[in-house]
């Protein structure tokens, strides 16, 4: 069975600070995607990022950086100098081959940034 | 633009009555897909669909049901049946790729659903 977990309910930072959301994942699958999405307020999630699992590199876009581990099942998502247009839910999603694009999705990381 | 639409954005209902949440998009995706979101959840799959006249259930699809007779159309109904509609509702749609969906999704604002 695949499963995603974001341990981190909700968190709570001030501007400029940097913040990591983990995420851990699980499947038997060799071949398999993990996603980071984000939900603003407005209600709507937007892609942030897609790695597949034979591409371990890390990826920076910004102040936006991934870190995938195989070893760990984790994918975290770490977001350098926080701003308040940063707070939103973070879901963290897993796709495996074959499963028709469905997407498993973890229960999302609320994180809130003050200025 | 391109994009997903979803409609109504709040919509009340009283219990016992089936509801019809609209879902067009303009993307040229293939794939289409509705995702219920409850408070401190995830996102759980309704129904998604990869061609028109043809859709699959997704984990929680009792007491909802879809068309898909336009390419760009998806719509979902909420029906009597269904025990706690009361729920956020997102669209979402993706392009196939292969044999393997790319699983990046497009979504739209979503409906709120308040059962009274």
């Amino acid at each position: 069975a695949q499963k995603v977990t974001q341990a981190q309910t909700e968190i709570s930072v001030v501007e400029k600070e940097d913040v990591t959301l983990d995420c851990v994942y699980e499947t038997r699958d060799t071949t398999y995607y993990l996603f980071w999405y984000k939900q603003p307020p407005s209600g709507e999630l937007v892609f942030l990022i897609r790695r597949n699992s034979f591409d371990e590199q890390n990826e920076i876009s910004g102040r936006y950086s991934w870190n995938f581990q195989k070893s760990t099942s984790s994918f975290n998502f770490t977001i350098t100098a926080s701003q308040v247009v940063d707070s939103a839910v973070y879901f963290c999603a897993l796709s495996v081959g074959g499963s028709q694009g469905n997407l498993i999705f973890g229960k999302g990381t609320k994180l809130s940034v003050k200025p | 633009d391109g994009g997903i639409t979803q409609s109504p954005k709040y919509l009340f209902r009283k219990e016992g009555q089936n509801v019809t949440l609209s879902c067009e998009q303009n993307l040229n995706h293939d794939a289409m897909y509705w995702y219920r979101q409850d408070p401190g959840q995830g996102l759980r799959l309704i129904y998604y669909s990869q061609i028109v006249n043809d859709f699959q259930k997704g984990d929680i699809a009792e007491g909802y049901s879809v068309s898909r007779e336009k390419k760009e159309s998806f719509p979902l109904t909420v029906t009597s049946a269904q025990k706690n509609p009361t729920a956020f509702y997102l669209c979402a749609s993706s392009i196939i790729r292969g044999q393997l969906l790319t699983g990046e999704l497009f979504f739209g604002e979503g409906s709120r659903l308040t059962v009274l």
